[in-house]
C-alpha cells in the first residue's frame, strides 16, 4: 500500500525536543523531496521544512530555522523532523508530505498526521 | 518572501452550483500554484499542481487557471464530497506558503 505514516507526536513542555518521524512505504521513497507541514489548532497549512532526495539540499521556514532539523534515512524509507527549543506556538498536527520530484514539487501525497502539544 | 491572498474565506453555495476561488500572489508565482482540498481531521489533498493540472483521480468538474499572480479554482456542479476547505500553495521560491483558505459551506 502506498502510504505515509508519522509518528513521535507528544505533549512535551516549552525548551523541550520531540522527534517526528514519517515511514514511507509503496513508493520509491529515495527518488522524491519530503516536506514536513504543519496546522495549529483551528488554523491553516504552515510549511516547515523540506528535504531533497539524497538529503544534501535542506530548507526551512524562519520560524523553525535554528531550532528544527530535517533528516531522512533512505535505506529504512524515514524523514524525521528533531524538533528542539520547543515553544508553545509550535503546538500543532503536524504532516509529512511526498513532493512531485527529486527537489521539487507540489506535496502529492501526505501522512495522517501527528500531534505535538507544547505546554507546561 | 511570496504572500498569498486566498478569497473569499468562507462561501456558501448549493448542490449543483458553480463556485470560483481566487488566490493572489504578492509577485510572480510562476505558475507553480498548487490547489489542495482538506476536510475535518483529515490530511490535505492534493488537486491541482501548476496551475492547472489535475491529479491523478480528482474530478473533471475540478479545474485552475490563472498565471503569474492571479489564480483561479473552478468547481462546476457542485457534490456533496466538495463541501470541505481549500488551500493555494505556491512552490516557486522558498519560503513555500499557503493562502489562507477558503470553507466552501453548503447553503
Amino acid at each position: 500500500e502506498v502510504q505515509l505514516v508519522e509518528s513521535g507526536g507528544d505533549l512535551v513542555q516549552p525548551g523541550g525536543s520531540l522527534r517526528l518521524s514519517c515511514t514511507a512505504s509503496g513508493f520509491g521513497f529515495h527518488k522524491y523531496a519530503m516536506s514536513w507541514v504543519r496546522q495549529a489548532p483551528g488554523k491553516g497549512l504552515e510549511w516547515v521544512s523540506s528535504i531533497s532526495n539524497t538529503g544534501g539540499d535542506t530548507d526551512y521556514a524562519d520560524s523553525v530555522k535554528g531550532r528544527f532539523t530535517i533528516s531522512r534515512d533512505n535505506s529504512k524509507n524515514t524523514v524525521f523532523l528533531l524538533m528542539n527549543n520547543l515553544r508553545i506556538e509550535d503546538t500543532a498536527v503536524y504532516y509529512c508530505a511526498k513532493r512531485w520530484s527529486e527537489n521539487f514539487g507540489a506535496f502529492n501525497m501526505w501522512g495522517q498526521g501527528t500531534r505535538v502539544t507544547v505546554s507546561s | 518572501d511570496i504572500q498569498l491572498t486566498q478569497f473569499p474565506s468562507t462561501l456558501s453555495a448549493s448542490l449543483g452550483d458553480t463556485v470560483v476561488i481566487s488566490c493572489r500572489a504578492s509577485r510572480n508565482a510562476n505558475d507553480w500554484v498548487a490547489w489542495y482540498q482538506q476536510k475535518p481531521g483529515r490530511a490535505p489533498k492534493l488537486l491541482i499542481s501548476k496551475t492547472s493540472n489535475l491529479d491523478s483521480g480528482v474530478p473533471s468538474r475540478f479545474s485552475g487557471g490563472g498565471s503569474r499572480t492571479d489564480f483561479t479554482l473552478t468547481i462546476t456542479n457542485l457534490q456533496p464530497d466538495d463541501f470541505a476547505t481549500y488551500y493555494c500553495q505556491q512552490y516557486s521560491s522558498s519560503p513555500l506558503s499557503f493562502g489562507g483558505g477558503t470553507k466552501l459551506e453548503i447553503k
